[in-house]
């Protein structure tokens, strides 16, 4: 059964670098990867999405090993206001969509 | 351009009874997928409508169903509703197949079963 984990949490500081890795096993060669964002009571928020190599926008880049087994989010420069839960989701076989449990990122001054 | 639209953002209703939440998908887009969200928890895929049929279902019992109309809007039904079911109803709409499209989710419905 194909599954997504992630940390449950982490802690870090304002101006850091946060990376949250996400193992995804029987990825397959054309399933995709993406974060999302969600803070309390609210829908996620699309952050970034990869299918292989590294991908960067104007908030986060995501790097995917040769393998494809894990991904790593990674937030420049965070602030207390990137306070939140982080979701990776595995689109498997282009629309199973599975999340992971989540990682709360708490961010401190 | 309007995102994903969620309808009511809040609702409360007994155990017991049958509730409706609506959703319409970002523009340009044909698949909606709904999930619900536990408090504390991840979301949990419920089902997927492409073309008005139900393509996926994740594991929810029959109380739960859906329907998707020719403008790709879509409705998520829930019968006979337990306390369980409170929880926070995601919309999430994309184009078909996913895979390489970005999927969006709405801000969701929060429902409260007494």
């Amino acid at each position: 059964l194909a599954k997504t984990t992630q940390p449950i949490s982490m802690d870090s500081y304002e101006g850091q670098e946060v990376n949250i890795t996400c193992s995804h096993n029987n990825i397959a060669t054309n399933d995709y990867i993406t974060w999302y964002q969600q803070f309390p009571s609210q829908g996620p928020r699309f952050i970034i999405q990869g299918y292989k190599t590294k991908v960067t926008n104007e908030v986060a880049s995501l790097f995917i090993p040769a393998d494809r087994k894990s991904s790593t989010l990674s937030l420049p420069r965070v602030s207390l206001s990137d306070t939140a839960v982080y979701y990776c989701l595995v689109l498997y076989n282009n629309n199973d969509m599975r999340f992971g449990a989540g990682t709360r990122l708490t961010v401190k001054p | 351009d309007a995102g994903v639209t969620q309808s009511p953002t809040h609702l409360i209703k007994t155990r017991g009874q049958q509730v409706t939440l609506r959703c319409s998908p970002k523009s340009g887009h044909d698949t909606v997928s709904w999930y619900q969200q536990a408090l504390g928890q991840g979301p949990q895929f419920i089902f997927q409508y492409y073309e008005e049929e139900e393509r996926q279902r994740g594991n929810f019992p029959d109380r739960f169903s859906g329907h998707q109309f020719p403008n790709y809007s879509s409705e998520l039904n829930v019968n006979a509703l337990l306390l369980g079911d409170s929880a926070l109803y995601l919309c999430a709409s994309s184009s078909y197949p996913q895979g390489g499209n970005t999927i969006y989710f709405g801000e969701g419905s929060w429902l409260t079963v007494v």
